[in-house]
């Protein structure tokens, strides 16, 4: 059963370009979080999202970040032009229920480098 | 809303000592998780504990132990018997009890040195 998937690993961009980061949920998870971790920080929550729905939304910017999760396909986090202040790391986490005790499991992180 | 605070950047321990990290939070409601997640190098996030706030008893898992002290809103994981593989950064999370299990408030991290 293999774990949360996010790819690429590593990400370089200039800047102005767009940014596509992938994750595909463990088999039989519906719910997808994404957060990123700037240098020395913590990670902090961006977006929830299940199947075709953004269910909270709270910690994206209000602009050039986007996210979907479609029917078919892993879950996409979308950063149109993409500025220095970007670079970070960003995690993919997924679970199976949306309330309870079990926790979500997390991905290996794509390092977004903008140069 | 929730905040959670490491107050010790870094900490360093001798190889098969024990060290205890600090973690406190700030919280209004009576029921939520607290956990402890370990980030080595590959920047994999590890679940390392999980406590319960309305359990009363500390977690335990092998050498990691919690000490949970509910009114101070306190967290501290003990590592016993450090090994060199346990170095790397340890952060601290709090969820409320309904709350979606993937939303989580970390803190800044401790980054652990294991000294041979």
């Amino acid at each position: 059963n293999a774990g949360v998937m996010q790819n690429p690993r590593h990400l370089v961009r200039r800047r102005g370009q767009e940014a596509r980061l992938r994750c595909s949920p463990m088999k039989g998870h519906s719910h997808v979080y994404w957060y990123r971790q700037l240098p020395e920080e913590g990670l902090k929550f961006m977006v929830y999202l299940q199947k075709e729905n953004i269910i909270d939304e709270s910690g994206m910017p209000k602009e050039r970040f986007s996210a979907e999760f479609p029917k078919e396909g892993p879950s996409i986090l979308r950063i149109q032009q993409v500025v220095r202040g970007d670079s970070a790391a960003y995690f993919c986490a997924s679970s199976p229920l949306r309330t309870g005790g079990n926790e979500a499991f997390f991905g290996q992180g794509t390092r977004l480098t903008v140069v | 809303a929730q905040t959670v605070t490491q107050s010790q950047p870094e900490m360093s321990v001798q190889e098969a000592e024990t060290v205890t990290l600090s973690c406190t939070y700030d919280t209004s409601e009576s029921d939520y998780y607290l956990f402890w997640y370990k980030q080595p190098p590959s920047r994999q996030m590890i679940l390392v504990i999980r406590q319960e706030a309305y359990k009363q008893q500390n977690a335990t898992e092998n050498r990691f132990s919690v000490n949970f002290q509910k009114a101070a809103k306190s967290f501290s994981l003990k590592i016993s018997d450090s090994q060199l593989g346990d170095a790397a950064m340890y952060f601290c999370a709090y969820r409320n009890y309904g709350g979606s299990q993937g939303n989580l408030i970390f803190g800044k991290g401790t980054k652990l040195s294991v000294k041979p």
